[in-house]
């Protein structure tokens, strides 16, 4: 199964700044996506990362928000742009192999654990 | 709007006391039902990825059964460790949801030895 590197693990970030997290595979994979665990919450998926193009969001998340970027199929990477105290939460990269029918499980890095000052 | 919908929240057992939780689903435009064990500071690991009406699966000491009818599935846990101690999380993928899993809350199951 994939592997999958994310950094950084965890970070502190003052509001109004912006964090960029990355995401490595070690395996070229068509399906990569973004989750957000907020506190007390389920593990929501802000959007799915598109090689090559813009990424697909999911009602109420937006780009401006949210930049995805996904130059390959091993490498993405999300921003949380202008970061107030209510994006404090774990943020993961998943990835699945085979195509969005095959029954795969989704594999996961390790989580950014973010908190807003 | 799809919910999924795991009980208890929370539970705290013994160890070696056998333990089950519940996730609910819709029933309609079911494709494959997901089981994930979350253990702190580590990343969500597959246990089960479900399709079939009446599916049994078995890991070690750890098995879940599948209703797709009346959209519930049940994640059993015997003889609990304290390595056991994690969030369980299941998640439901539709016919429709074209690659994206809808996950439950958990169930955050703390052993005690």
């Amino acid at each position: 199964s994939a592997v999958i590197s994310q950094k950084p693990s965890r970070d502190i970030c003052q509001r109004g700044t912006s964090l960029t997290i990355q995401c490595q595979v070690d395996s070229q994979v068509t399906m990569m996506f973004w989750y957000r665990q907020q506190p007390g919450q389920s593990l929501t998926l802000i959007a799915t990362a598109n090689q090559g193009s813009e990424a697909t969001y999911e009602s109420g998340f937006v780009i401006d928000k949210f930049p995805i970027s996904r130059p390959n199929l091993t490498f993405s990477t999300l921003t949380v742009s202008n970061m107030s105290p209510e994006d404090s939460s774990i943020y993961l990269c998943s990835v699945k192999e085979g195509n969005a029918y095959s029954n795969q499980p989704q594999h996961f890095g390790d989580g950014t654990r973010l908190s807003i000052l | 709007i799809l919910n999924v919908e795991q009980s208890p929240q929370s539970l705290h057992v013994q160890e070696g006391d056998s333990t089950n939780f519940t996730c609910s689903f819709p029933s309609s435009n079911f494709y494959a039902l997901h089981w994930y064990r979350w253990e702190t500071a580590k990343s969500p690991e597959a246990l089960f990825v479900m399709t079939l009406n009446g599916d049994e699966k078995k890991k070690g000491r750890i098995s879940a059964t599948l209703n797709t009818k009346e959209g519930y599935s049940y994640l059993y846990i015997k003889g609990s460790q304290p390595e056991d101690s994690a969030t369980y999380l299941c998640a439901f993928y539709g016919s429709s949801n074209t690659g994206k899993l809808i996950f439950g809350q958990g169930t955050t199951l703390q052993v005690k030895p």
